[in-house]
């Protein structure tokens, strides 16, 4: 009974290929984010979507297309992977976004990727 | 723009000794701040929040207190544990902005 549930947790795999995160939530939430872990810890936001509507876009290479099927999912699929892709990529949903109490984020574990 | 600032770490305590993870903010309006918890190979976890000033968010022994003259937010706990030893993050939200700003993380280690 995970809330906040990613796989794979890890992924290696070689420059060039395609791979892709998934994240699921049970915790009845609208809103999902994807966040990119580098190695110092530096958190940073990818994007954010509410009720399956792309609704934060941050500076990411075009290479980085998330998808939400429905409002429990949120993919995120990496093209063309580059060294520096490497770090651990966390999934997050929050309830609400608009309401003062209901906009904590609950993380998954993380996905560490690994590009060699 | 919005951003948090917290001490860098590592910070290495004994058992039962004093922690202060020192954090301030930049932010118009009235965020709401958090503290979030990462133990080794895991996600965050919500530790406490305080939504609005003077509030004092509390959890495991763990407290901050939302200081808007100082803007700040620090993390105080009494007596830490081997178990506490993680990395924290502070964080920053407004309402309807739908977006966090972290800070980068302090390293607590806790030696038995």
């Amino acid at each position: 009974d995970t809330a906040v549930s990613q796989t794979p947790k890890y992924l290696v795999t070689q420059m060039g290929n395609d791979k892709s995160i998934k994240c699921e939530q049970n915790l009845g939430h609208d809103t999902m984010y994807w966040y990119k872990q580098d190695s110092k810890k530096f958190l940073k936001i990818m994007f954010s979507y509410n009720n399956k509507e792309l609704i934060i876009n941050e500076t990411v290479p075009n290479r980085f297309s998330p998808k939400s099927p429905d409002k429990a999912h949120l993919n995120l699929h990496i093209n063309s992977l580059e060294l520096g892709d490497s770090a651990v990529y966390f999934c997050a949903s929050s309830q609400d976004y608009g309401t003062r109490d209901r906009y904590e984020q609950y993380f998954g574990p993380g996905t560490r990727l690994t590009v060699t | 723009g919005d951003s948090v600032t917290q001490m860098e770490g590592p910070v290495t305590l004994s058992e039962e000794a004093f922690l202060t993870i020192n954090c301030t903010y930049t932010a118009t309006g009235y965020p709401s701040l958090f503290w979030y918890v990462q133990y080794p190979g895991e996600g965050l976890q919500l530790l406490l929040k305080a939504t609005k000033a003077d509030d004092k968010g509390s959890n495991k022994g763990f407290e901050a207190t939302y200081r808007k003259e100082t803007t700040s937010f620090h993390l105080e706990k009494g007596s830490v544990q081997v178990s506490d030893s993680a990395v924290y993050f502070c964080a920053l939200s407004r309402v309807g902005f739908n977006k966090f700003y972290f800070g980068s993380g302090t390293k607590l280690n806790v030696k038995p």
